[in-house]
């Protein structure tokens, strides 16, 4: 357990439905991240936000969105998902400063779109 | 921008033994951090050990060590005494300043009894 808590584990959706990834942390971090990993190629880093701002957007579709009301909660809301949009989506946090820097993941969501 | 090249996709050990899993980097920063993860079966990204780039002294925690070299911007990991809990997948990444972690694309590890 590294504190950082996904929900939920595994969700199936269709191209028109709408649904929501949950991350928590318990660890008392400033910054936090969702990644996209799909299969055969590196993590890729989608949002970043420090101190509950968004400050890293890498070009994700905006069929993603991401939510952030406090520096402990963090949401990826889905709508009209792709199939290649099926991938696990991991969630980490860290606390951002000098000699700190190191990242928690949760277990992840792993995402089928049919 | 920042690349990280992990050129072994597979690797296997014989439990008890030690192997050395390889990765480079591409920077043009001088001060970073370089980490390796590890991802078993379960999915948990979970960190294996962390090196930052001012520090001239490899990084080691128990069984796992770096052999770090920056001007050759390489970082590789050795696990001694191999166990097979250590079969998983290991990420070598690479975090810049503003907290933006690149990962290379992973080396699958295989511990044989």
């Amino acid at each position: 357990e590294t504190g950082v808590t996904q929900t939920p584990r595994h969700l199936v959706m269709g191209m028109t439905n709408k649904k929501s990834l949950k991350c928590e942390q318990h660890l008392g971090h400033n910054a936090m991240y969702w990644y996209k990993q799909s299969a055969k190629k590196p993590l890729e880093l989608m949002f970043v936000y420090s101190l509950e701002e968004r400050v890293e957007n890498n070009s994700v579709p905006s069929r993603f969105s991401p939510e952030c009301p406090n520096s402990s909660h963090l949401f990826l809301h889905l709508h009209t998902l792709q199939p290649e949009d099926s991938a696990l989506y991991l969630c980490a946090s860290s606390q951002v400063g000098r000699g700190s820097e190191k990242l928690f993941f949760g277990s992840g969501t792993q995402l089928s779109v049919l | 921008a920042q690349t990280v090249t992990q050129s072994q996709p597979e690797m296997s050990v014989q439990e008890a033994e030690t192997v050395t899993l390889s990765c480079t980097y591409d920077t043009s920063e001088s001060d970073y951090y370089l980490f390796w993860y590890k991802q078993p079966p379960s999915r948990q990204m979970i960190l294996v050990i962390r090196q930052e780039a001012y520090k001239q002294q490899n990084a080691t925690e128990n069984r796992f060590s770096v052999n770090f070299q920056k001007a050759a911007k390489s970082f590789s990991l050795k696990i001694s005494d191999s166990q097979l809990g250590d079969a998983a997948m290991y990420f070598c990444a690479y975090l810049t300043s503003g907290s933006r972690l690149t990962f290379g694309e992973g080396t699958q590890l295989t511990v044989n009894p």
